[in-house]
């Protein structure tokens, strides 16, 4: 029983790089999320959606791109890195929205 | 806009012991979630209780229960018999109605001593 499972676990990239964290998940969910965890912070809500083919802005979207054109996958895009997006990224999904959010085990991403 | 606030930024338990972690929340949502999550020196968030806020009983999940006070807005995590393994972050987090984010505390680092 996979759950949510987010690729890759690991990545450094050098500041203008792009990359893009995948996210997939088979319990059918119908929403899903994309956080950051930043030290000394819980987490916080980059974009998420509400179905397939939906998105929607979270609390701190700027620099981030998503895209959900499968129910079971959710991607995160980062056009131009930054160090400032240094941080470890979770994915997340519920079967409604006010129910738990299960989570992937977290991207690292280093940005130099 | 929402907000939660976990005021013990560390705690220490002996093995065998209860602990209470605490969270309290400040909205005017009448219908809302708050939810507790674990997450171990490994880095996943675990999922442990949850509350509605229509729930009439206290949430309980093994060795978890959420102590939850509606009037003075706090939903404090008790975890009975401590066990070397819930040594972790603890966070707490919202859910309103009307929102599609969980919004979370700043976590509380909990250390159970052998």
């Amino acid at each position: 029983n996979a759950g949510v499972t987010q690729t890759p676990k690991f990545r450094v990239l050098k500041t203008g790089q792009s990359m893009t964290l995948l996210c997939a998940q088979d319990m059918n969910h119908e929403y899903m999320y994309w956080y950051r965890q930043d030290p000394g912070m819980g987490l916080r809500l980059i974009h998420y959606s509400v179905g397939e083919g939906t998105t929607a802005k979270g609390e701190v979207p700027d620099g981030y791109n998503v895209s959900r054109l499968k129910k079971q996958n959710f991607l995160l895009g980062l056009e131009s890195a930054a160090p400032s997006q240094t941080s470890v990224y979770f994915c997340a999904s519920s079967y409604s929205h006010n129910q738990p959010q299960h989570f992937g085990d977290g991207t690292r991403l280093s940005i130099l | 806009a929402q907000k939660i606030t976990q005021t013990q930024p560390g705690m220490f338990v002996q093995e065998k012991e209860a602990v209470t972690l605490d969270c309290t929340y400040d909205t005017s949502d009448p219908s809302y979630g708050l939810f507790w999550y674990k997450q171990p020196s490994s880095g996943e968030m675990i999922f442990l209780i949850y509350q509605g806020s229509y729930d009439q009983q206290n949430a309980t999940e093994g060795r978890y229960s959420l102590n939850f006070q509606k009037a003075r807005k706090s939903a404090n995590l008790v975890i009975s018999a401590s066990q070397l393994g819930d040594s972790a972050m603890y966070f707490c987090a919202y859910s309103g109605a009307g929102s599609y984010q969980l919004t979370f505390g700043k976590g509380t680092k909990l250390s159970v001593i052998p």
